[in-house]
């Protein structure tokens, strides 16, 4: 049984560039959050989902980020344009129910 | 504005003691928390939760006490296993719930053989 996706696994741009991030949730469940690991900052909830709606975005850093959910088994994380500050590890999670939370391994994000 | 705090960055235990990290909160209104294990190049695992209607949850090897007068709660390992190695989350909810979770920055635990 497949965990959550998320690719690329690594992604290395330049300040300017944008950067999409990709996330496949568990199939059937219904919640699909992203968040963002800095040293500083540990683990910040971004944006999550409910059924493919957007619930809460009120941890989207500015306005350069953004967060779709087109269908229950695909979203993506998109930052136009990235800079430096923005380098950090990316996850995906999902739930069923609001219940436990599935993370993948992350997208390792360096912005030169 | 850090909600869940982890001040301890890192720790190192025997292999067979007793490991103990520790989270504090700020925020009155968080009735829900979870413990969170990462191993490197993954993403975390649930570990273990407790509601605020209690003051201890144990599975296993693994218990969390809640301590709400003082906004801090911690997480034993009894005994500490070199696999246990791995960066520790803590996690808040309102509402008893799973979905709008706060983090804190984890700590490093190095089990020493």
């Amino acid at each position: 049984d497949a965990g959550v996706i998320q690719s690329p696994r690594h992604e290395v741009t330049e300040m300017g560039q944008e950067v999409t991030l990709r996330c496949k949730p568990i199939s059937g469940h219904d919640y699909l959050f992203w968040y963002r690991q800095t040293m500083m900052r540990g683990l910040e909830l971004l944006i999550y989902f409910n059924n493919n709606v957007p619930i809460d975005d009120s941890g989207m850093p500015e306005d350069r980020f953004s967060a779709k959910m087109p269908n229950a088994s695909f979203s993506t994380l998109k930052i136009q344009p990235s800079e430096p500050r923005d380098s950090a590890v990316y996850f995906c999670a999902s739930s069923l129910h609001g219940g436990e939370q599935f993370f993948g391994p992350g997208t390792r994000l360096t912005v030169l | 504005d850090q909600q869940v705090k982890q001040n301890s960055p890192s720790l190192s235990v025997q292999e067979g003691r007793i490991s103990i990290l520790n989270c504090d909160y700020t925020n009155s209104m968080f009735d829900y928390f979870l413990w969170y294990k990462k191993y490197p190049a993954e993403g975390p695992t649930f570990l273990i939760s407790i509601s605020s209607i209690k003051d201890k949850n144990e599975d296993g090897r693994f218990t969390v006490f809640l301590n709400k007068s003082a906004k801090h709660l911690s997480l034993h390992i009894v005994p500490s296993q070199p696999g246990d190695s791995a960066v520790y989350f803590c996690a808040a909810s309102k509402d008893f719930g799973n979905e709008k979770l706060t983090f804190g920055t984890g700590t490093r635990l190095t089990i020493i053989p």
